[in-house]
This record gives structure tokens, sequence and C-alpha cells, in this order.
């Protein structure tokens, strides 16, 4: 499967905690997006990669939250001192980020249910 | 805050019928793409249309895209049970109008349900 996939697809955690999230991208593309999306609602952006360089932070990403695109590759999402409002459905996306047709590929998400 | 509103919230149909769904944004914009979300596949990406385009078909699908009203529609013909889905429009916005973020801006969604 050469689709972008998510590590964990769920995870349970206490409040308080810290939890982090993998994203593998489609090999060559060289942008890569985090969001995030609540029961009924749609996703909402948090934050993108170009390469490695993170270009753009949604006032959704406090300082609690951070992401890593270490080598241009996987990403990484972090929460620390998890809260009960963190609880969503984290989507990663990553796109090749050229032309005015730029589609983005969604993973399955990762759940996380803070209790 | 979120750009795009889907409308309506929920639709019902029987299936073959054609199912419409539209959506209006408030900033300019350079496309908009219509996404469908299920619990068994995840969101995937539908139709792109840019914002000098109309009108984009694609097998069962049409897009309009109305730039001066700031709305599209998308109708999905021929339904079968396997469109029972979620139906997101996205927007990817315009920043040197004065847009946003460089992620997609997406609506809440229209859930459709085709009865069999």
């Amino acid at each position: 499967d050469t689709g972008v996939s998510q590590d964990p697809r769920h995870k349970i955690t206490k409040r308080g905690q810290n939890v982090t999230f993998r994203c593998d991208p489609i090999s060559e593309h060289n942008r890569l997006y985090w969001y995030r999306q609540t029961l009924g609602q749609g996703p909402e952006f948090l934050t993108y990669f170009q390469n490695e360089a993170q270009l753009e932070k949604s006032r959704l990403l406090s300082d609690r939250f951070s992401a890593e695109r270490p080598k241009g590759s996987f990403s990484t999402l972090e929460i620390q001192r998890t809260e009960q409002g963190d609880s969503a459905m984290y989507l990663c996306a990553s796109s090749f980020g050229q032309g005015d047709e730029d589609e983005q590929f969604f993973g399955p998400g990762t759940r996380l249910t803070v209790l | 805050s979120q750009q795009g509103e889907e409308d309506p919230q929920a639709l019902s149909i029987q299936e073959g019928e054609n199912a419409t769904m539209n959506c209006s944004y408030k900033t300019s914009i350079n496309n908009l793409q219509w996404y469908r979300q299920n619990s068994g596949r995840g969101l995937v990406h539908l139709i792109l249309i840019r914002s000098n385009e109309r009108e984009k078909h694609s097998g069962r699908l049409r897009v309009t895209l109305d730039t001066s009203k700031k709305s599209s529609s998308l109708l999905i013909t021929a339904s079968r049970a396997a469109d029972t889905a979620s139906y997101f429009c996205a927007t990817d916005l315009d920043l040197y109008s004065g847009g946003g973020a460089d992620g997609l801006t997406f609506g809440k969604g229209t859930h459709l349900i085709i009865q069999p």
C-alpha cells in the first residue's frame, strides 16, 4: 500500500499525559499536513511542512502541540499535557505541493481519546 | 473557524435518484475541492475545480463554481448505496487576497444517505 499511513490508529490516554502520533506520507510528496477533526465537524487545519520546514501553523495549534518532520519524510505530532478537549481524530495528508491543482491525500487518521 | 458551509446538513434519497449538495465560502480562493468521508475509507478526494472554471465533470459527479456568489454545488447522478457518506467542500485560500493558512479549509459536511 503506497498511501499515507498513520500510527497508531487509536490512542486512549489519561489527562495530563503526553502522546505522539506518526505520519508516513506518500514517498514522493513534498508537503505534509496535519488536521484535527471532531465529531460532526469537518477537518481543521493545524500545520504543514514543505519538506522539513514547518511553514504555517494554525491558531488552533497551542503551545502544547509540536510537530516535526526531521528528514522531510515522516512527521510526528506531539501533544503534551493532554486535555479532554484534545479528543479528536488527527488526520495527516500529503501532496506534491506544486501548481494550482495540489490534491491532498489523507491517511486513515489517529483517533485520540483523553479520559 | 470553518470557511465553507455545506447545505443541506443531511440528505436522504432513494437509490438511483440524483443528489445535490451546496457549499458556500467567504474569502477568495485558488480552488475548491470536494471530499467524501466514510468510516471504511477515510477522506477521499473526489474532484477539484479551479477559481477560473465554472463547471467540471468526473464520472457521475458534476461540480459547479460561482465565484461571484462564493458558492459551489456537487451533483451525484444515479446514486448508489455505496455513495452513502459525508461530503465536504474544502477551499484552498488565495493567500494574496488576505487568505489564511495554506492548508485546506473544510466545511461541516453534508451527510448523504442512499436508501436501497
